[in-house]
């Protein structure tokens, strides 16, 4: 059973460029999560998708935008890239209507911005 | 003030020691804490799971919730190399799936051969 599968491990942009990462969720999950991990802090949660729909996000600009597509596989869009979007970017899977599951994490996006 | 505090660290220790991680929180409405663990440039993997107060064990790992305090702590027995990762405590308010987490900065720890 693949767990939560990110793609690409590492990407470097230009400042101003757009970029575009990719999760595919643990087997059986339906809810995608992204967080941000800048260096030597914690996750911050950017949003989340459910049914193809953004159902709650963090305290991120609209720049940072998403998709949820139908087989539960979800896109982070990151336009006009700045140098403090240089992070971790990881995306957590979980199911919504689970009573005690827990996200599971992939292992995460790095993405440098130049 | 952040809804969640973690000292950072870092914490080294020699192996076979009893490490103990700790974070408080401000908000009172988390119920669900966790423990992960990540190693580096890799993405968090999942250690303790607890529900509201109390003392959750699993192996050499033993999870404590205080809600009265808003403390929570991580105790490692018997510490090994292979425990040197970093650990971030996380929390939510609600159960389910649906519920995003809140972190901590995270621990690095270093457990010396």
């Amino acid at each position: 059973d693949a767990g939560v599968t990110q793609s690409p491990t590492h990407l470097i942009k230009t400042r101003g460029q757009q970029v575009t990462l990719r999760c595919s969720p643990k087997s059986g999950h339906d809810t995608v999560s992204w967080y941000q991990q800048a260096l030597g802090q914690g996750p911050q949660f950017i949003f989340q998708y459910y049914e193809e729909e953004e159902r709650q996000r963090g305290n991120f600009p609209d720049r940072f935008s998403g998709h949820q597509f139908p087989n539960y596989s979800s896109e982070l869009n990151v336009n006009a890239l700045l140098l403090g979007d240089s992070a971790l970017y990881l995306c957590a899977s979980s199911l919504a209507g689970g009573r005690d599951t827990e996200a599971f994490f992939g292992q995460g996006t790095r993405l440098t911005v130049v | 003030q952040k809804e969640v505090e973690q000292d950072p660290g870092p914490l080294s220790v020699p192996e076979g020691a009893i490490v103990s991680l700790n974070c408080t929180y401000s908000n009172s409405a988390f119920q669900y804490f966790m423990w992960y663990r990540q190693y580096s440039r890799k993405g968090p993997e999942l250690l303790m799971y607890t529900y509201s107060s109390g003392n959750k064990e699993d192996g050499r790992f033993t999870a404590q919730v205080d809600k009265s305090s808003k403390y929570i702590s991580l105790f490692i027995r018997d510490s090994q190399p292979s425990d040197s990762a970093t650990y971030l405590c996380a929390m939510r308010k609600n159960q389910g799936g649906s519920e995003k987490l809140v972190f901590g900065k995270g621990t690095k720890l270093t457990v010396n051969p």
